[in-house]
């Protein structure tokens, strides 16, 4: 069955620095894709990022970027310069081909950045 | 801003009762999903919808019905609430269909808190 784990209950950065969170995936689908969403203390829920399991390149958005180790089933979202406004719930989810729109999310990642 | 709005913000209700929950979504987006999020279960897909017809069925009550009408807007029906329904109700919608590798992203309105007293 298809798996979102993010290990990471909660983790703090200090402001400037660049910080990695953790998602790894279970599927027996070749043909995925990867979100991470972000949620701040207001609520919503915001796209960042995305991957499909064919690309052959690390997924850029800005200040994000997603280590994607097929191999591994791993997705970890990397925030470099960390700002005030990045303190949320980050949020990794996958799709898979065979349950087509159907998107599971993790238990997310609590980030703090600390001044 | 994502685009898509949700109606009410916020929602307090009485166990036993039905409430609607409204979204609108993004401009030329043609699919909606509905989300429940709870602390004790997180964030689960409940029911997807596109162009009017429903298209999957996660983990939605059968007491929670919802409907795509004509100008695409999207309503969730929860009746006989119980106080574990208190949650963070959330709508998104994409463009199109998509599977797997299609990009399709889903955006998130504010969602519509709903407590259940």
């Amino acid at each position: 069955a298809q798996k979102i784990t993010q290990t990471q209950p909660g983790m703090f950065v200090q402001e400037k620095e660049a910080v990695t969170l953790d998602c790894t995936y279970d599927t027996s689908d070749q043909s995925y894709g990867l979100f991470w969403y972000k949620q701040p203390s207001s609520g919503e829920m915001i796209f960042l990022i995305y991957q499909g399991s064919y690309d052959e390149q690390n997924a850029t958005e800005g200040r994000y970027s997603l280590n994607f180790q097929k191999a591994r089933k791993s997705a970890n979202l990397v925030i470099s310069a960390s700002q005030l406004g990045d303190s949320a719930m980050y949020f990794c989810a996958m799709r898979q081909k065979t349950s087509y729109d159907k998107v599971i999310f993790g238990p997310g990642t609590s980030l703090s950045v600390i001044p | 801003d994502s685009g898509v709005t949700q109606t009410p913000k916020h929602l307090i209700t009485a166990t036993g009762q039905r409430v609607t929950l409204r979204c609108s979504p993004r401009s030329g987006d043609l699919s909606v999903y509905w989300y429940q999020q709870s602390l004790d279960q997180g964030l689960q897909f409940l029911i997807h919808y596109y162009n009017g017809e429903e298209r999957a069925k996660g983990n939605i009550l059968e007491r929670f019905s919802a409907q795509q009408f004509p100008d695409l807007h999207s309503e969730l029906n929860l009746s006989s609430l119980e106080l574990g329904d208190s949650a963070l109700y959330f709508c998104a919608s994409s463009f199109g269909l998509a599977g797997g590798v299609d990009k399709n992203i889903q955006y998130f309105g504010a969602g519509t808190r709903l407590s259940v007293l």
